[in-house]
């Protein structure tokens, strides 16, 4: 069975400084891939998916992540936060075949002015 | 855009009452799904659906139930509410069975049990 860490657990950085958030996933068979955003008393918002082809995946609000299969990671990236990017932040896993998602612990993102 | 709504926000509920929690989607998603979610625990998958009157467990699905009577509506029940079922509840819908499709997510209901 598949499963997913998310290393960090809190991540605090400037305004207009870079980010990584760190995903990485165990499975045994092929995986599609997820990050979702988590904004204060919301529910989850997908912010972008890797289901094949290229790994360098784009998503919205200027967010991108690389699939790395050797490393088994899908670490999440933005070049330069907003302070409206203070968020929790999910990477989900389901497997080819399988039935559904594995959700990490949540990595939360604080963007300081 | 999807819309998955659930029904209440915030919910105060006395411990031994059953509680209802309701979910409704507008996109003909087939499959539909409950989470609660802890700090420090992610999101725990309780119950989900393929089909109308079709449920499956999840990891957690002691001392909850389920209901799905028709397609875009798809009901949490708490049977005899106790206080470690204060949580954040939040409901899924997804377009099919292929797990390819990404989920979409409602607003989620904070429950308290008192």
């Amino acid at each position: 069975a598949q499963s997913v860490t998310q290393l960090d657990s809190q991540v605090p950085v400037f305004e207009e400084a870079p980010v990584e958030l760190r995903c990485n996933y165990s499975s045994s068979v092929s995986v599609y891939l997820f990050w979702y955003v988590q904004y204060p008393n919301q529910g989850l918002q997908l912010l972008l998916k890797y289901l094949s082809g290229s790994t360098l995946v784009k998503g919205i609000n200027g967010f991108e992540a690389e699939f790395n299969k050797s490393q088994t990671s899908f670490h999440l990236r933005k070049p330069s936060v907003h302070i409206s990017d203070t968020a929790e932040y999910f990477c989900a896993v389901s497997e080819d075949y399988g039935q559904n998602f594995v959700f990490g612990p949540g990595t939360r993102l604080s963007v300081l002015p | 855009d999807v819309k998955v709504t659930q029904s209440s926000r915030y919910l105060v509920k006395r411990t031994g009452e059953k509680v209802f929690l309701e979910c409704v989607q507008d996109m003909d998603h087939e499959n539909m799904f409950w989470y609660r979610q802890d700090p420090g625990l992610g999101l725990r998958l309780i119950y989900f659906s393929y089909d109308v009157k079709m449920k499956e467990k999840g990891d957690i699905p002691e001392g909850y139930s389920v209901s799905r009577e028709k397609k875009e509506r798809f009901s949490l029940i708490l049977e005899s509410a106790s206080t470690n079922q204060t949580s954040m509840y939040l409901c899924a819908s997804s377009l099919s069975s292929f797990t390819n499709q990404p989920q979409h997510f409602g607003d989620g209901t904070r429950l308290s049990i008192l």
